[in-house]
């Protein structure tokens, strides 16, 4: 089956710590996207990438940071910089970026902090 | 800035009851328009989209119509069930965004037997 995965599930991070979140999809796609939700609020936009190789921050990119090494792979670093990181963080994917295509979300990984 | 408005929840209502929950639009342009659900502790499904003005999504029973003249994609559903509780999420993705859904705050839905 295609798809998204999200590890792991439940993330906890402690006072000055780094953490990574992974983002796997096999659903061939370009373009790779992270969110954050806070209870009560929407979706924001962390950072995004429409290619290998390349990505471009979001509306909240402050305190995280990126990779997109593989096609496939697209993991989120929380850094000791993000003060307030306790959140809900999907990762979706697109087939090429286009503002018509939909977006396909992973189940999430619920950030905590100790 | 481009940006979108729900109606605020919860909204709560009996089995079979007709639904609507509002989303209106502020953008650039000509968006597509994305209602999107997610169940409890999962992530986020597309429930329908349009890319147009005067298109209509559809899928599951659930509708909404671009309307550009309102700027204004409202859900709606003749008769729901206690599996359609879950949180629905409005957005829009402009042109020269790359991609990037910009979303309402969400909204509710709580359907008791």
């Amino acid at each position: 089956d295609g798809g998204i995965t999200q590890s792991p599930k439940y993330l906890f991070r402690k006072e000055g710590q780094n953490v990574t979140l992974s983002c796997e999809q096999n659903l061939n796609h370009d373009a790779m996207y992270w969110y954050r939700q806070d209870p009560g609020q929407g979706l924001r936009l962390i950072y995004y990438s429409q290619i290998v190789n390349d990505f471009q921050k979001g509306d909240i990119a402050e305190g995280y940071s990126v990779s997109r090494e593989k096609k496939e792979s697209f993991p989120l670093t929380v850094t000791s910089a993000q003060k307030n990181p306790t959140a809900f963080y999907l990762c979706a994917s697109s087939m090429t970026g286009g503002h018509i295509e939909t977006q396909y979300f992973g189940p999430g990984t619920r950030l905590l902090v100790l | 800035g481009d940006s979108v408005t729900q109606m605020e929840g919860p909204v709560t209502l009996s089995e079979e009851a007709f639904l609507t929950i509002n989303c209106t639009y502020t953008a650039t342009g000509y968006p597509s328009l994305f209602w999107y659900v997610q169940y409890p502790g999962e992530g986020l499904q597309l429930l329908l989209k349009a890319t147009k003005a005067d298109d209509k999504g559809s899928n599951k029973g659930f509708e909404a119509t671009y309307r550009k003249e309102t700027t204004s994609f409202h859900l709606e559903k003749g008769s729901v069930q206690v599996s359609d509780s879950a949180v629905y999420f409005c957005a829009l993705s402009v042109i020269q965004g790359g991609g990037k859904l910009i979303f309402g705050q969400g909204t509710e839905l709580s359907v008791k037997p």
